[in-house]
Formats: C-alpha cells, structure tokens, sequence
C-alpha cells in the first residue's frame, strides 16, 4: 500500500450537485496531484498542490477547484456537476514537487446521474 | 494529437509468450518516462522508469529512444498475473504525469 487514503471510495450525485473529495498524502509527502479517469482512458492531470498552493492545472474548467491544507491533505471540490463529470478521481503525492516517483491512492468513483 | 499515445490493445497472448507494448510522445522537451500497471478497477502503480540506455526488471524490460520519441516495453515470459493495463507516461519539466491511454494485456492459460 502507498500510504495515500482517499474518501469516499463511492459516490452518487445529481446532475447540478457540488461534490468534495478528500485524500490525505503519504507522511511527509508535500505535493499533491489530482487527476480524472474516465472509463477505457487515461488519467488526466487536473492540478497540483504544493505547500497549500496550486502549482500547475490542466485542461479543466474552474468549477474544479481544490485546496491543500497544513497537514498537506487536499481536498477536490467540483461544482455544477455534469454527467460527463462520472468518472475515477484520483490523487497522487509525491515527496517534493517534480519528483519522479507519484503515489497513488484508491481513488474515488463518481458517478453523476 | 494526444500528447501520448499508445496501441489501446487488447493483446491477448498465452501464458510463457513475450509482448511488447510500444507508445509515441509528442513533446520533446519531456524528460521522464515511465510504465505504470493499473488493474482493473484499482489505481495505476509504477512499473519502472524508463532511461535512455535502456533498463531491464527481472521480466520486464524498457527502452527509450529520444530522438524517435518513442518509449517501448517488453515483457517476456508471460504470467496470468501479468494480466493488466500497461500506461505509458511521460513527465516535461516540473508539470505533473501525462498518460497514454493504456494498452490492455490478457495472458491466457
């Protein structure tokens, strides 16, 4: 195991709902990467945290937004769902931003309805 | 054009077959490249990095080819537990990960 949780390991939300998805980093980890999987595709990098800042964002719209804390667990919120919105969230930490090797959690299933 | 871009497979070979999963990159600056694994319905994990001489892991052996921009992986003596979707990823500068989109491998008994 990687040491990075994730919660929830589900979920079910309306088309319009606001959704918060949390993941706590491996010990010591101070970067924290976010990423969509659709199904049959490959994650999609969504943003990065670093020392509570966002670091870098890929090709998604603002209503994804996200936050790092102290502790340097992060949180991915989305708002205004949308059915295209269904898919396996994943976060990833890595000891230092840059660095090679990425640990990634369970991921949380999202489905939109 | 995909930044990376893999054979979305499925490669079904029997169990004790040698396959090779081949994926191209678009950006020539990139600097690192790896093979994570992911199981189905679980999350991807590292496989090996992938460096331009070459490298080899027991089974599992990767080459990179810069000037091609093309990053290739071998896989010899197939185990059922081999069975797998095999993504191709790349890292430019300090950006997160891009992923290919996966080349799915069923090892037959």
């Amino acid at each position: 195991e990687t040491g990075v949780t994730q919660s929830p390991t589900h979920l079910i939300k309306t088309r319009g709902q606001q959704v918060t998805l949390r993941c706590s980093s491996q010990s010591g980890h101070n970067t924290v990467s976010w990423y969509q999987q659709a199904l049959g595709q490959g994650p999609q990098f969504i943003f990065q945290y670093y020392r509570e800042e966002e670091n870098g964002r890929g090709n998604f719209p603002p209503r994804f937004s996200g936050l790092q804390f102290p502790n340097y667990s992060s949180e991915l919120n989305v708002n205004a769902l949308e059915l295209d919105d269904s898919a396996l969230y994943l976060c990833a930490s890595s000891l230092e931003q840059g660095r090679d090797e990425q640990y990634f959690g369970p991921g949380t299933r999202l489905t939109v309805t | 054009r995909k930044e990376v871009e893999q054979d979305p497979g499925p490669f079904n070979v029997p169990e004790g077959a040698t396959v090779a999963f081949n994926c191209t990159y678009s950006n020539s600056a990139s600097q690192s490249f790896f093979w994570y694994r992911q199981d189905c319905r679980k999350e991807p994990k590292l496989l090996m990095s992938v460096y331009s001489s070459g490298n080899e892991d027991g089974r599992f052996t990767a080459q990179l080819n810069r000037a091609s921009q093309y990053i290739s992986l071998l896989i010899r003596d197939s185990k059922l537990s081999d069975s797998a979707t095999y993504l191709c990823v790349v890292r430019t500068g300090r950006r997160a990960l891009t992923f290919g989109s996966g080349t799915r491998l069923q090892v037959q008994p």
